[in-house]
């Protein structure tokens, strides 16, 4: 079935450091790829999307490409900030799991120093 | 966008009990979700419940232990029943306003459970 598999964390990085959190997935079909964010105390949050190979998906700086060749979707900043402290998940959607039901990394955890 | 609200947002309970636990959307959708987050691991689909007909239960889960209820278009309740210390984690609702493809799904802060 379809996975997706994420750095473990947590990755501990001082402020406008470069980051990377790595993100491979296996799927049949052409799934979208997600990354979500959780900062303490609320709930998950989209926080950008891919929908087709070479989509280049970006939001508050951050941007992670679609990788049909290498199964990829690695999340990227260049100058990341203290309040991107939070747990940043990888998804996909779509593919042959019917209803475009998400399945989930476990998620990568984000200390940012100042 | 749609705004989840959960109750409780956490509680510790003995095993052998049940605890129900409330999902509210501030407006309607149609698509609404149970997923389970266990301490270092990914979010597992429990259930999808649609309004006016029966939870779909995932591989792994029945609805036995884990009855949904879902009476209407912005309301939605998960019951974790007889409750061991395997239960203990993150419960999370979540919600799509259609039936529109992922990217509109949103989620809730969460329940925290632990059993003793």
């Amino acid at each position: 079935g379809n996975s997706v598999t994420q750095m473990e964390g947590p990755v501990t990085l001082s402020e406008e450091a470069f980051l990377t959190i790595n993100c491979t997935y296996t799927a049949t079909g052409y799934p979208s790829l997600f990354w979500y964010v959780q900062y303490p105390g609320e709930g998950l949050q989209l926080l950008l999307k891919a929908t087709k190979a070479d989509d280049k998906g970006s939001n508050k700086g951050f941007e992670a490409t679609y990788r049909k060749e290498t199964t990829s979707f690695h999340l990227e900043k260049g100058s990341v900030q203290v309040s991107d402290s939070a747990v940043y998940f990888c998804a996909l959607s779509g593919g042959n799991t019917g209803f475009q039901k998400l399945v989930f990394g476990t998620g990568t955890r984000l200390l940012v120093s100042p | 966008s749609a705004v989840i609200s959960q109750k409780p947002s956490r509680d510790i309970c003995q095993r052998g009990t049940s605890l129900t636990i409330q999902c509210q959307v501030d407006s309607q959708v149609t698509m609404m979700f149970w997923y389970r987050q266990q301490p270092g691991q990914s979010l597992t689909l429990i259930a999808t419940a649609n309004q006016g007909s029966e939870a779909t239960y995932e591989s792994g889960f029945v609805i036995d232990k884990f009855p949904i209820s879902r009476p209407n278009l912005t309301f939605s309740t998960l019951t974790v029943s007889n409750m061991s210390p395997e239960d203990s984690s993150i419960y999370l609702c979540s919600a799509r306003p259609g039936w529109q493809g992922a990217e509109t799904q949103y989620f809730g802060p969460g329940t925290r459970l632990l059993v003793l």
